[in-house]
């Protein structure tokens, strides 16, 4: 099984709607990060969390929140999608004595 | 700021033929140079980490180098299956030790 889970893979959705993106992770990691990817522009973290009570805006958060359930759960939301946000997002673990991040297998999302 | 580029953008190459990749890097107290590989539509996937100037490391094919202003990624003898892009990322010493920042990342196709 992965050791980090994003759900849905694929999500189309119109202009104005609320959309939430959820991360699982069965890696026993205390930090979580959002980025999303951009064709030329590479990765840009969104936002990001070290405990369940800890969680910090990334370089691109305007028009996005994050809520942190469990040291396990870290979901992203679109209050109000609109098409610039069409793009691949990935949630990403490290734990606290290492650097490296581990991802998902991302979520492709088209706002329409 | 911390600044990633990595050259070529895309780099053909016939099964067998070696060659090298190479990321640039300015950032302020480095914690960490990391290597990542991203096939299309899935999420990266960590390869290495080198933390100071002159260290190497191995995986399969690839090799990874540090200097105190570069990264090569060398790879021996390559297979239509190492076709991927592969990312370099480096993080900051001090209160952004969370923070990878990423280069666009090179192309690479293998052909049989």
């Amino acid at each position: 099984d992965a050791d980090v889970t994003q759900t849905p893979r694929n999500r189309i959705t119109k202009t104005g709607k609320r959309i939430m993106l959820e991360c699982s992770q069965t890696k026993g990691h205390d930090r979580m990060y959002w980025y999303r990817q951009d064709p030329g522009l590479g990765l840009r973290l969104i936002y990001y969390s070290f405990d369940v009570k800890d969680i910090n805006k990334g370089e691109i958060s305007d028009g996005y929140s994050v809520s942190r359930q469990a040291q396990a759960k870290f979901s992203l939301s679109l209050e109000s999608a609109i098409p610039n946000q069409t793009a691949l997002y990935f949630c990403a673990t490290s734990d606290q004595g290492l650097y490296e991040q581990y991802f998902g297998p991302g979520t492709r999302l088209t706002v329409t | 700021e911390d600044q990633v580029t990595q050259s070529p953008e895309a780099l053909r190459l016939q099964e067998g033929e070696s060659s090298s990749l190479n990321c640039s890097y300015t950032v302020s107290g480095l914690r960490g140079l990391f290597w990542y590989r991203q096939d299309p539509g899935k999420g990266p996937e960590f390869l290495f980490t080198l933390y100071s100037a002159g260290e190497e490391k191995e995986k399969e094919r690839l090799k990874a180098t540090l200097t105190k202003k570069e990264s090569f990624l060398h790879i021996t003898a390559p297979k239509p299956e190492d076709s991927a892009t592969y990312l370099c990322a480096v993080q900051a010493g001090g209160g952004s030790n969370y923070k990878l920042t990423f280069g666009k990342g090179t192309l690479l196709t293998v052909n049989p």
